[in-house]
Order: structure tokens, then C-alpha cells, then sequence
């Protein structure tokens, strides 16, 4: 599965949209872009999903370059309760496993 | 739908004991992993089932650890026996098999092994 590159930390207004970057310049045609968030001493939390189009959810938006190679997640409005650990994961089509890396940690301040 | 289902929440034994963790999936789907988290190594994939047969288990430290499912709506993992690194937070997650089906996770077994 294609690794991803992740900014360690940011921080984000609330109220304002949160938009968090990843790189998977490595990324191949059937792989999958996932976006999970893990709020502390909780489990993964899954916000979405795409392939090679945008796609929109309640929670947030995917842009996914072109190129594929690589995506940014938009918190529209973001919120004190959306400060958690982000992890952008390239799911592959040989077997359907997540392996997660180190994540973006987002605060959100007041 | 009452998501994925661990148990217990919290874990406390002594070293060289057996721990036990339980897993019940969401009804429908057909694969199930479990994952150990640590500060050190943060979220690690231990071993996934499609269709209750263990598919990779690449991720087990070692012997001490196994994991059985016996049927579609149950998994144990077992550490048999403990020792104080084992320490960590176990989730168990489960989806339908594909790649384009998330994973729900659960809330997580806390264990501590003193």
C-alpha cells in the first residue's frame, strides 16, 4: 500500500474551515484514499472515503488532486470537538487492511 | 446498530497471567481486525479475518499472542502469558470485505499489565 505524508501538527480558529493536507505521491489506480480521526482515549472515528472524485459527507469534504497524488480533507466549520488526530490512509486492493501512520494533530482554539 | 462491541473496557492483571479480549462485529460484516495502540508505536495492526479465517497475522509480537473466530459474530484475542509491555489499548474493528467499505472501530480494551 502507497505510504502518506502528513503535516504533524496545525491549528485552526473555530469556526473557520479546517483544511488538512496529505501527500501520496506513490499512490496506485484501484487505492483508496480513507480519512479517520481518533479523539483521545477513543477509537478510530471514520469521516470518508474517495477514489478519484471529490466527495462530501456531513462531517466533512475530500478533494483528491487529478494527479491522485495527493488529497486535502475540509472541516468546514471546524468546532473545539473536532480537535483530535487525523490519519490519512491509502487503502490497496491486495488485501483490505488500514495501516495507519503518525497523523495530524488538529487543535482548534477558541 | 449498536457498532462494534469490546469487552472488558479495562484490563488489570498481574504479569505471566492470561487476558482474554472479546470482540463482537457489526452484524453483516465479514472482516475483523484487531489493532494495539501504544505511545511509543502508535495504532498497529495485529491480525484481520475475512470470513472468520485469519488473512494476515503478520502484526502478532509473538507466540504469547493468538486470536481466534470461532463464528461471524465473535473474536478473542489472547495473551497467554502477560507481561508489562503488552500494556497498550486493543481495538478490534470490522467492515464488509472490500476496500471500499470503512472500518468501524471499537471503543477499545485498556489493558495493564503490572
Amino acid at each position: 500500500d502507497a505510504k502518506t505524508t502528513q503535516p504533524p501538527s496545525m491549528d485552526c480558529a473555530e469556526g473557520r474551515a479546517a483544511n488538512l493536507p496529505c501527500n501520496h505521491s506513490t499512490i496506485s489506480g484501484n487505492e483508496y484514499v480513507y480519512w479517520y480521526r481518533q479523539i483521545h482515549s477513543q477509537g478510530p472515528q471514520y469521516i470518508i472515503h474517495g477514489l478519484k472524485n471529490n466527495e462530501t459527507n456531513e462531517m466533512a469534504s475530500l478533494i483528491i488532486t487529478e494527479d491522485r497524488k495527493s488529497s486535502t480533507l475540509i472541516l468546514p466549520h471546524a468546532t473545539l470537538r473536532d480537535t483530535a488526530v487525523y490519519y490519512c490512509i491509502v487503502r490497496g486492493e491486495y488485501g483490505n487492511k488500514l495501516v495507519f501512520g503518525a497523523g495530524t494533530i488538529l487543535r482548534v482554539k477558541s | 446498530d449498536a457498532g462494534v462491541i469490546q469487552s472488558p473496557r479495562h484490563e488489570v492483571t498481574e504479569m505471566g497471567q492470561e487476558v482474554t479480549l472479546r470482540c463482537k462485529p457489526i452484524s453483516g460484516h465479514n472482516s475483523l481486525f484487531w489493532y494495539r495502540q501504544t505511545m511509543m508505536r502508535g495504532l498497529e495492526l495485529l491480525i484481520y479475518f475475512n470470513n472468520n479465517v485469519p488473512i494476515d497475522d503478520s502484526g502478532m509480537p509473538e507466540d504469547r499472542f493468538s486470536a481466534k473466530m470461532p463464528n461471524a459474530s465473535f473474536s478473542t484475542l489472547k495473551i497467554q502469558p502477560s507481561e508489562p509491555r503488552d500494556s497498550a489499548v486493543y481495538f478490534c474493528a470490522s467492515s464488509q470485505e472490500s476496500y471500499n467499505s470503512p472500518l468501524h472501530f471499537g471503543n477499545g480494551t485498556r489493558l495493564t499489565v503490572t
